[in-house]
């Protein structure tokens, strides 16, 4: 059975720290890889999708990679603000599936 | 476009009552999805449609019924609610199944005492 596992479950920085998120996967036969942002009492926001054959994305601050080999990805946040609080969950799809498995996702809070 | 939109936001129901989530896209998405999110566990797919007419059981089934008559809409059934269905409910659709991005809606938040 797949799993995704992100650890910190929360993490806590001051403002302008850059930062990185991990998301750790045992299925190898990847389809692609989503990281996306969720605030309290709020649906999901999609940030990132890495594919199977790409080694990273970026949007703005944000950078995320992907390492079949090793079932790891990362989040980077670069200069972090305190608009970026909120919790981070990535996503994985194995290649012959339709559904998406999540991770429990990573608390982020940034201190002004 | 609204996106993937849910109601009701919130919802509170005794043990044993029925009660239908309902999730609808306007994207023409063909494919539509139901999720769970319990505290520390992320989301976890309860059932899912690649098409109108077609549906197919997740991760955790059990409790929930869905019918897709529409591409537009994918309700989710609560037949007979227990505590343990405690949950923010989401729904997500894509393009297609074979799609790389999905959406999701804002969430159901239903408490069952």
């Amino acid at each position: 059975k797949q799993e995704v596992t992100q650890i910190p479950a929360a993490l806590s920085v001051p403002e302008g720290e850059n930062l990185v998120l991990n998301c750790s996967f045992t299925d190898s036969a990847i389809y692609n890889l989503q990281w996306f942002r969720q605030d309290p009492g709020k649906g999901l926001t999609s940030l990132l999708l890495i594919q199977s054959s790409q080694r990273e994305q970026t949007s703005g601050r944000l950078n995320a990679s992907l390492d079949k080999s090793s079932g790891r990805s990362t989040l980077y946040i670069a200069a972090s603000q305190p608009g970026d609080s909120a919790t981070y969950l990535c996503a994985h799809r194995a290649g012959s599936a339709r559904q998406l498995t999540f991770g429990s996702g990573t608390q982020l809070t940034v201190l002004p | 476009n609204a996106g993937v939109t849910q109601t009701p936001k919130f919802q509170v129901l005794k043990t044993g009552q029925s009660m239908t989530l309902q999730c609808a896209q306007d994207m023409n998405h063909e494919y539509m999805s139901w999720y769970r999110q319990d505290p520390g566990m992320g989301l976890r797919l309860i059932h899912y449609s690649v098409g109108a007419g077609i549906t197919d059981q997740g991760e955790v089934p059990n409790g929930y019924n869905v019918s897709r008559s529409t591409t537009e809409d994918f309700p989710l059934r609560l037949l007979s609610a227990a505590p343990s269905q405690t949950s923010v409910y989401f729904c997500a659709s894509r393009l297609t199944s074979s799609s790389y991005e999905q959406y999701f809606g804002p969430g159901t938040r239903l408490t069952v005492t």
